[in-house]
């Protein structure tokens, strides 16, 4: 089963509006981080955001915030204010306990355009 | 703002030859990762390093593969005998603990791997 899932492959938005990128995730863990990379075109990995399951209120970072609802498991990236430099995919991750250390679990990614 | 640094950013290599990526992770980080990216795909673990060895590691992480911190600072990624399906990106990563709480791993710009 799908531990993160990106339903959108890809999204349009106009220059200046609001988008929402959406991410639900799947763990039994009670303690788990959830992450949100922009990788433009020139495919570096970008941080943006990050969420942890026991913090109460939604992460929020200039003009990024994770509308996280936790019964529902999503981990939904909101966008305010869209410019056209945001034209990139984003990944929604889920940092994943192993034995010994833990890794990220991506998604498919959400590719963004900006239409000016 | 510190930053994890990756060389080469792309190499063209002949199947069956062996290709060293090198990988500057962030100072005081502990946790080191290689995760790798094939084209239009999503962002998968490879294995992760603690305390001078594999903490972790994907079944992608055969004995082709292997992992060094020579030096103390820097840590490469080591493919023995390359093969076409090893073209991919491949993002080194680091992060300062294992602690959940508001832990980021930090990605370096990538290494386009082309095998040929």
């Amino acid at each position: 089963a799908q531990k993160i899932t990106q339903t959108q492959p890809g999204m349009f938005v106009q220059e200046k509006e609001a988008v929402t990128l959406d991410c639900t995730y799947d763990t039994s863990d009670q303690s788990y981080g959830l992450f949100w990379y922009k990788q433009p075109s020139s495919g570096e990995m970008i941080f943006l955001i990050y969420q942890g399951s026991y913090d109460e209120q939604n992460a929020t970072e200039g003009r990024y915030s994770l509308n996280f609802q936790k019964a529902r498991k999503s981990a939904n990236l909101v966008i305010s204010a869209s410019q056209l430099g945001d034209s990139a995919m984003y990944f929604c991750a889920m940092r994943e306990w192993m034995d010994s250390s833990y890794k990220l679990i991506f998604g498919s990614g959400t590719r963004l355009l900006v239409r000016p | 703002e510190p930053e994890v640094t990756q060389t080469p950013s792309h190499q063209v290599t002949q199947m069956g030859q062996e290709v060293i990526l090198r990988c500057v992770p962030i100072s005081n980080h502990l946790y080191f990762y290689w995760y790798r990216q094939i084209l239009g795909q999503k962002v998968e673990f490879l294995v992760s390093f603690y305390n001078n060895e594999i903490s972790e590691k994907s079944e992608i992480f055969d004995d082709q593969f292997s992992v060094e911190r020579p030096d103390g600072s820097n840590f490469t990624l080591k493919i023995r005998s390359t093969k076409l399906e090893d073209s991919a990106m491949y993002f080194c990563a680091s992060s300062d603990n294992r602690d959940y709480s508001g832990n980021t791993i930090y990605f370096g710009e990538g290494s386009w791997l082309t095998v040929v």
